[in-house]
């Protein structure tokens, strides 16, 4: 079955403290991976889009890897202000444009 | 420019009362997608509408939800009649005619009792 998963589930951190978070997908014809930021009682907001392994984006203390089987985001020197939820999801196949989603990964930064 | 926009913001209902959710997509957007968060669960797609045709809806769950867009602007997502598992959050977004990334809006919170 085409699944997303992402791990850890939650993670708190201490302010500076650098740490990864994971996505795993098992889909076939990849089209795109997609990070997004969700904050509670909203919407989720676009954080990157990954097309091809080896890629990379950045954007201030983030950055997102992607290779065959999994993503990476990257947080550098967090701070409180980065705590939030970030969501995983793939776009694959040719005939549609729906995004499977992971669960996401509950972010803590403490000062 | 504005973003996508969801009304209301939160709607508590009875059990086999009916709900009509609106997203008004950002101008110019041709792609418009309904997803729903169910407690504890991740995001899954419901429906795609191209302008105002249904493109993909395959996450719809049954019957008893009716997605339309009529002239391709606005959309509505309307629950007849309303179960218990129909709670969650309902999200729309949009995308622009050959854009991949999908711009959320606030979502919909839905209660039913």
């Amino acid at each position: 079955e085409d699944q997303v998963t992402q791990s850890p589930e939650a993670l708190r951190l201490q302010e500076g403290e650098s740490s990864s978070l994971n996505c795993s997908y098992t889909v076939s014809g990849l089209r795109g991976l997609f990070w997004y930021r969700q904050d509670p009682g909203k919407g989720p907001e676009f954080l990157f889009t990954l097309y091809s392994a080896g890629e990379e984006k950045e954007k201030e203390r983030l950055k997102a890897t992607l290779t065959k089987k999994e993503s990476f985001l990257h947080i550098t020197a967090p701070k409180p202000e980065d705590s939030a939820t970030y969501l995983c999801a793939v776009q694959y196949g040719g005939a549609t444009n729906k995004l499977i989603f992971g669960t996401g990964t509950l972010l803590a930064v403490q000062p | 420019e504005a973003g996508v926009t969801q009304f209301p913001s939160h709607s508590v209902i009875e059990k086999g009362q009916t709900v009509t959710l609106r997203c008004d997509p950002i101008s110019g957007h041709d792609n418009l997608y309904w997803y729903r968060r169910v407690m504890g669960k991740e995001i899954k797609f419901l429906l795609h509408f191209v302008k105002e045709s249904k493109q993909d809806e395959s996450g719809m769950p049954n019957n008893r939800f009716l997605a339309e867009r009529t002239g391709g602007t606005y959309s509505t997502l309307k629950v007849q009649p309303a179960e218990l598992e129909d709670s969650g959050v309902y999200f729309c977004a949009s995308s622009p005619p050959r854009g991949s990334r999908q711009f959320f809006g606030p979502g919909t919170r839905l209660t039913v009792l």
